[in-house]
């Protein structure tokens, strides 16, 4: 059974930093591509970035270029988001969300539960 | 980027009516690349149909897609109490943009 486990969300002040853990279990990691999808409250699902099989294929949307860094370590079955310069705008719940595949295109077909991230002073 | 519009922002029925749901793409999607996830309150999405008209495992076959091109559609045949739910679209062949989902709520 595939699981996934978020972990690191807190609540923090804009312009902090943050680091998102997703743990992987139950398919070979190193298969398949992930991603980061968020809801901000009361909102519908936002795409942030995803990765493929390794760090030399990542994607990001607009609004998180230049501050969020997407890696993946395949030895720890461990996804990460590195968010830098945080916003107010940025608060959501944070989702890890497995590829269907290892390269484009992929549908999530697992996801994790989720991780609140909560910026405000 | 490919922009996806669902409609109606919400639908009201009653358990065993058949529902409806749009999801049209502001440019013609390539492979079918259309998928359907479901939301209920406090959980995770979940997967219904990708390929735009495959179902995931382990979903019933009330639920279906069907759709090309710009304008795709899922259906649930028979709506039972576990189907009030959100309902999100995505286009992931390019942008892997979400639809803004649409709220199928007891009438």
């Amino acid at each position: 059974e595939v699981q996934l486990l978020e972990s690191g969300g807190v609540l923090i002040q804009p312009g902090g930093s943050l680091r998102l853990s997703c743990a992987a279990s139950g398919f070979t990691f190193t298969n398949y591509a992930m991603s980061w999808v968020r809801q901000a409250p009361g909102k519908g699902l936002d795409w942030v970035s995803g990765v493929g099989t390794s760090d030399a294929f990542t994607y990001y949307t607009d609004s998180v270029k230049g501050r969020f860094t997407i890696s993946r370590d395949n030895s720890k079955n461990t996804l990460y988001l590195q968010m830098n310069s945080l916003r107010v705008e940025d608060t959501a719940v944070y989702y890890c969300a497995k590829g269907s595949s290892g390269g484009r295109p992929y549908y999530f077909d697992s996801w994790g539960q989720g991780t609140l991230v909560t910026v405000s002073s | 980027e490919i922009v996806v519009t669902q409609s109606p922002g919400t639908l009201s029925l009653s358990p065993g009516e058949r529902a409806t749901l749009s999801c049209r793409a502001s440019q013609g999607i390539t492979s079918s690349s259309l998928a359907w996830y479901q939301q209920k309150p406090g959980q995770a999405p979940r997967l219904l149909i990708y390929g735009a008209s495959s179902r995931a495992t382990g979903i019933p076959d009330r639920f279906s897609g069907s759709g090309s091109g710009t304008d795709f559609t899922l259906t649930i045949s028979r709506l039972e109490p576990e189907d009030f739910a959100v309902y999100y679209c995505q286009e992931y062949g390019s942008s892997r943009t979400f639809g803004q989902g649409t709220k199928v709520e007891i009438k």
